[in-house]
């Protein structure tokens, strides 16, 4: 799975947008961005995915560049609970729609909202 | 999304002794489930994937004797760390699965302390 590139901080006001960034130049045409977090001793929460259009959930938006080597996670309005490591990682799914399962967690950027 | 629980939340045993760590998917049929393990201020690194109803594929490194996974059930899998050394001491998390393995659902993860 190819690799990404995260900061290693971040910081946010509180009730304002957090844009989390995130490199992944050498991904491949089978390769899904995904966004997963992990709050301070607890097991990770799946935020978003997607493989080339932007997504929107409840949680976030997730904005893809046309040319797939970055994207950038989008907290519209963060709040303190929203403090947490952020991990992007980019995940081979196959031709036949079933992902090979397996998360490689990077280090993560580290996002601080404050008040 | 699944519901995933892990018991214990927290364990505490003696050098030498063995631990065992269920992992439970509530409301999912889990035929997969995933092992993971996170030393302080580390990422998460994936120890080895539970098949319900056959052998677990453990990761390069990591010792099948010394975790014992068995994956009895759709809805339980449990990691048991034999003959645990305080080297052992760290956040050991599952995941399940969907269909499509599209998205993992982590549980809340279980503290082991070896003294």
């Amino acid at each position: 799975d190819a690799k990404t590139t995260q900061p290693t901080s971040m910081d946010c006001a509180e009730g304002r947008a957090a844009n989390l960034p995130c490199n992944h130049s050498t991904i491949s045409g089978n390769e899904y961005v995904y966004w997963y977090r992990q709050i301070h001793s607890q097991g990770p929460q799946y935020i978003i995915h997607g493989l080339k259009n932007n997504e929107t959930n409840e949680m976030a938006s997730l904005i893809i560049t046309e040319d797939r080597k970055s994207s950038t996670l989008i907290l519209p309005h963060a709040t303190l609970r929203d403090t947490a490591v952020y991990y992007c990682i980019v995940r081979v799914v196959n031709a036949g729609g079933t992902s090979y399962g397996k998360l490689t967690f990077g280090q993560g950027t580290i996002l601080t909202v404050h008040p | 999304g699944a519901v995933v629980s892990q018991h214990p939340s927290r364990v505490i045993c003696k050098s030498g002794t063995s631990v065992k760590i269920e992992c439970r998917s509530l409301d999912f049929q889990a035929t997969t489930m995933f092992w993971y393990r996170q030393f302080p201020k580390q990422s998460l690194m994936l120890m080895a994937t539970s098949n319900e109803g056959s052998k677990a594929t453990y990761e390069q490194g990591v010792e099948k004797d010394k975790f014992l996974i068995n994956h009895a059930s759709l809805t339980l899998s449990t990691l048991t760390v034999t003959s645990a050394h305080p080297e052992d001491s760290s956040f050991y998390i599952c995941s399940v699965g969907d269909s499509h393995f599209y998205e993992q659902y982590f549980g809340p993860g279980t503290r082991l302390t070896v003294t």
